[in-house]
């Protein structure tokens, strides 16, 4: 079964708009990662945030992460038509066991 | 440059043939790993491999073989593929696993019929 969730599945918004999309997980992590996948290619780290952080910029992505709720989300601000893709967090377990779990993702589509 | 590399891109075959799947890094990685990627199932583990010599079992390890003889090249080995292996497949490697971003290859799109 798989460790992140994303939510929501799939996201269209306008260009210009902020474009936010969360990721929950089941057990305790030691760190958290964001990857972005363009159609069919490989994927691409955004950024990786640590169970004991709690944001984290980069540019124009900001990421948070709650893990009492277990739960961590990824913001796009002021969207481009070139942020179109597919957006995976990906999270290592903090039991001793350092795999890195893929969630299913989030489709964003920005309007032009 | 840093860089994932796998060979073919892409690859039609028919069933019961073997097949390989190369890839190769110039990061002096020690961790490397194959995924494959199923619409609405995201990324799954295949094999990994800690270090030369290393290598254990992903999530979704059956009908697949894998070594690790040098450190830069990890192949995958479809000794009898079938339909059901028909997926996009991606070689990763990273510094070490978990807390390290993970560089990942262009892909090679297999179909099996």
């Amino acid at each position: 079964s798989q460790q992140g969730e994303e939510d929501p599945q799939a996201l269209s918004i306008q260009e210009g708009e902020n474009a936010t999309m969360n990721c929950s997980y089941k057990t305790s992590i030691n760190n958290l990662q964001w990857y972005r996948q363009n159609s069919g290619r490989g994927l691409v780290h955004l950024i990786l945030i640590r169970s004991n952080e709690r944001e984290k910029h980069s540019g124009r992505l900001r990421v948070t992460l709650d893990t009492s709720k277990k739960s961590s989300s990824l913001l796009i601000t002021a969207s481009r038509a070139a942020d179109t893709a597919s957006y995976f967090c990906a999270t290592d377990l903090n039991f001793g066991n350092e795999k890195l779990t893929f969630g299913t993702g989030t489709r964003l589509t920005i309007i032009p | 440059e840093a860089q994932v590399t796998q060979n073919p891109r892409y690859l039609i075959t028919v069933t019961g043939k073997k097949l390989t799947v190369t890839c190769s890094q110039n990061m002096n990685h020690e961790y490397m790993s194959w995924y494959r990627q199923d619409p609405g199932l995201g990324l799954r583990q295949i094999y990994y491999s800690m270090n030369v010599e290393v290598t254990d079992k992903g999530d979704v390890p059956e009908g697949y073989k894998v070594s690790r003889k040098e450190k830069r090249n990890f192949p995958l080995i479809l000794e009898s593929p079938s339909p059901n292996q028909t997926s996009l497949y991606f070689c990763a490697s990273s510094l070490r696993e978990g807390v390290y971003e993970q560089y990942f290859g262009p892909g090679t799109r297999l179909t099996v019929t």
